[in-house]
């Protein structure tokens, strides 16, 4: 069973589209993530949400903004799309485990979503 | 963004030997610490967490966590070419933020 799903897995488009990456998780999580990688491999977060709170990175651009329909599901979204934009994305969701305090988390990973602006 | 700094390598040990990670953080007040491996092409995965000082033993590998200098390593004992990957060390402070470093590529030579 996939715990983490995202789609599409390679997604390439010209310069100025719009595109969206939708994630998908079935842990049951209350809190997802988006991340950029870039070519040398340094994992950025860009936002995390949970039913509560949204927490934006102040480095992305607003190009950029996640929709979540439900506790499941965080998409992204992306406007007027840049060759800098070109980069693996990735989608987590964690969850607190027990009532441990300092809190512990635990972070999934979904496969990745290499975007190339062309 | 929180720093959280590590060797980028790469490093290279032959198998067998033991290959050790380093990473140390900017933020004191940081409380849960995790080592990722990626393999190329790949997602990361989750190996390790460490939340008080010390070691954590789990097979061949040994996370050890010290606040103080805030400092965390990871060990790999018996190093096999399937360790060959990038390991990223990742840490939360308060909520479930996670900042990650730029991550050390090991290379085990057979």
């Amino acid at each position: 069973d996939t715990a983490v799903s995202q789609t599409p897995k390679y997604l390439v488009t010209q310069m100025g589209n719009d595109k969206s990456i939708k994630c998908e998780q079935n842990l049951g999580h209350d809190t997802m993530y988006w991340y950029k990688q870039d070519s040398k491999k340094f994992l950025k977060i860009m936002f995390s949400y949970n039913n509560k709170e949204l927490i934006i990175n102040e480095t992305v651009p607003n190009r950029f903004s996640p929709k979540s329909p439900d506790k499941a599901h965080l998409n992204l979204h992306i406007n007027s799309l840049e060759l800098g934009d070109s980069a693996v994305y990735f989608c987590a969701s964690s969850s607190r485990r027990g009532p441990a305090d300092p809190p512990m988390y635990t972070q999934y990973f979904g496969p990745g979503t290499r975007l190339t602006v062309l | 963004q929180k720093e959280v700094e590590q060797n980028s390598g790469p490093l290279s040990v032959p198998e067998g030997a033991i290959a050790s990670l380093n990473c140390t953080y900017s933020d004191r007040v940081s409380q849960s610490f995790f080592w990722y491996r990626q393999y190329s092409g790949k997602s990361p995965e989750l190996i390790m967490s460490i939340y008080s000082n010390g070691d954590k033993e789990d097979g061949r590998f040994t996370a050890q966590l010290n606040k103080a200098s805030q400092y965390v390593s990871l060990l790999i004992r018996d190093s096999q070419p399937s360790d060959s990957a990038t390991y990223l060390c990742a840490v939360t402070t308060t909520g479930n933020q996670f900042y990650f470093g730029t991550g050390t590529s090991l290379t085990v030579i057979p």
